[in-house]
C-alpha cells in the first residue's frame, strides 16, 4: 500500500519568513496530493491540492510543488503569520482507492 | 463550516460498551469516509461507502463496522470498546469516488473508560 512520509514534524518561523514542508510517497500509481490544516481539536480542512498532471499549484500565500519522477510534494507558505500556526497534513491518493494515506503532520509555529 | 456534520461530538463510555457514531455528508456528495486519528496513529483511514454501498477498506477492527443509508448519511459501529480505541472520529465526503476533493466533518471525540 501507500505509504507517506512527511518532514519536519516540528517547523517554527519567525513572523514573515516562509516555511516549507516536504513529503515522499512510496506509490507511483497515487496522482491526487491534498494538503490538510488542523488547528488543535478542530477537523482537518483543505488547504490546496495538486494532481500528478501539474507540477506546481498557487494560491495567494500557499503554494504546492510536485515531482513525479522522485515522488516528492512540497507545501511553500510565503509570509507566515500566526495564524498559520497549526498542523499540516500532506496526503496522497489514487483513482483506484481514493483514500488518502496521510503523512505523520507538522506542526507549525509562527513567531509574532 | 465544511458542510458535513457528525454527532455527538463527545462520547464518553466505559470499555466493552457499543457506540454508534453519525456522519451527514455535504448536499450532493455520494462518497463517506471514516477516520480515526489518535496520537500514536496519526490520521488513518478506516472505510469508504460510495450510493449505499462498501468502495474500500483500511485498517478498520473486525470490532468496528458502518454502513451508509439510503439517504447518504453514514454510521459507524464501535463494539467492545478498549481503551486503545479512544481517539477523534473523522467523517470525510466527497462527490463520488476517484480522485475528488474530501471535506471533513469536526469529528467525535470518544474517550473509553
Amino acid at each position: 500500500g501507500e505509504n507517506v512520509e512527511q518532514h519536519p514534524s516540528t517547523l517554527s518561523v519567525q513572523e514573515g519568513d516562509s516555511a516549507v514542508i516536504k513529503c515522499t510517497y512510496s506509490d507511483s500509481a497515487s496522482n491526487y496530493f491534498p494538503w490538510y490544516k488542523q488547528e488543535l481539536g478542530k477537523r482537518p480542512q483543505l488547504i490546496i491540492d495538486i494532481r500528478s498532471n501539474v507540477g506546481e499549484k498557487k494560491d495567494q500565500r500557499i503554494a504546492v510543488t510536485l515531482n513525479k519522477t522522485a515522488k516528492h510534494f512540497s507545501l511553500h507558505i510565503t509570509e507566515t503569520q500566526p495564524e498559520d500556526s497549526a498542523v499540516y497534513f500532506c496526503a496522497a491518493s489514487n483513482n483506484a482507492g481514493n483514500m488518502l494515506t496521510f503523512g505523520g503532520g507538522t506542526r507549525l509555529m509562527v513567531k509574532p | 463550516d465544511s458542510g458535513v456534520t457528525q454527532t455527538p461530538k463527545h462520547l464518553i463510555t466505559a470499555t466493552g460498551q457499543r457506540v454508534t457514531l453519525r456522519c451527514s455528508p455535504r448536499s450532493g456528495d455520494l462518497s463517506v469516509y471514516w477516520y480515526q486519528q489518535s496520537l500514536d496513529q496519526g490520521l488513518q483511514f478506516l472505510i469508504q461507502y460510495y450510493n449505499g454501498e462498501e468502495r474500500a477498506k483500511g485498517n478498520i477492527l473486525e470490532r468496528f463496522s458502518a454502513q451508509q443509508f439510503p439517504d447518504l448519511h453514514s454510521e459507524l459501529n464501535l463494539s467492545s470498546l478498549e481503551l486503545g480505541d479512544s481517539a477523534l472520529y473523522f467523517c470525510a465526503s466527497s462527490l463520488s469516488w476517484g480522485t475528488y476533493e474530501q471535506y471533513f466533518g469536526p469529528g467525535t471525540r470518544l474517550t473509553v473508560t
